[in-house]
């Protein structure tokens, strides 16, 4: 079973700043890697499939990079909206695995 | 739009069963493979089992193998998860998602389960 783990477990950010996440695999997931963010009390929603590609009504702000093991979610300019808990996921391999998550909070 | 809609949770002893259940509409629900995913208080997500569109294949994570079975009905739009020989660490809300491949791309509200004596 592919591992996979984030980082930092918490990232504090300004309002209008930008955040960086981290996503590392224990083997490479070639560009089989989305990203989901989690709201308090709220399903996960879809932010990013294919490392890269934004998912439907995704605003721009939110952009993946990577491949093989390291991927990156960069938030440009954080909104309020955007505080909460983001969770990598590979789908390379079965079983599908999510990593622990990074949880965004209000500097 | 899509709408999923769980339901079939509650509290059940260790040992017991329970059968999930997934309403779906807003798609084409007999095109798509649909997931189960789970979400103890306070933790991260689980992926927990997968079934193709037209149930050919599934798969389960290790966690659940021969306890929970995934099963669908096209006919009825429903996507259900039974799970047997529950464990106090099966407490979970679980949410079903619609898959676009192995994608999640659409999450239901979720069913709450609680395994507890």
């Amino acid at each position: 079973e592919i591992v996979m783990t984030q980082s930092p477990a918490t990232l504090s950010v300004s309002p209008g700043e930008r955040a960086t996440l981290s996503c590392r695999a224990s083997q490479s997931v070639s560009s089989n890697l989305a990203w989901y963010q989690q709201k308090p009390g709220q399903a996960p929603r879809l932010l990013i499939y294919g490392a890269s590609t934004r998912a439907t009504g995704i605003p721009a702000r939110f952009s993946g990079s990577g491949s093989g093991t390291e991927f990156t979610l960069t938030i440009s300019s954080l909104q309020s909206e955007d505080f909460a808990v983001y969770y990598c996921q590979q789908y390379n391999n079965w079983p599908l695995v999510f990593g622990p998550g990074t949880k965004v909070d209000i500097k | 739009q899509v709408q999923l809609v769980e339901s079939g949770g509650g509290v059940v002893q260790p040992g017991g069963s329970l059968r999930l259940s997934c309403a779906a509409s807003g798609f084409s629900f007999s095109s798509y493979g649909m997931h189960w995913v789970r979400q103890a208080p306070g933790k991260g997500l689980e992926w927990v089992a997968f079934i193709r569109y037209d149930g050919s294949n599934k798969y389960y994570a290790d966690s659940v193998k021969g306890r929970f079975t995934i099963s669908r009905d096209n006919s009825k739009n429903t996507l259900y998860l039974q799970m047997n020989s529950l464990r106090v660490e099966d407490t979970a809300l679980y949410y079903c998602a619609k898959g676009s491949w192995e994608v999640l791309d659409y999450w239901g509200q979720g069913t709450l389960v609680t395994v507890s004596s």
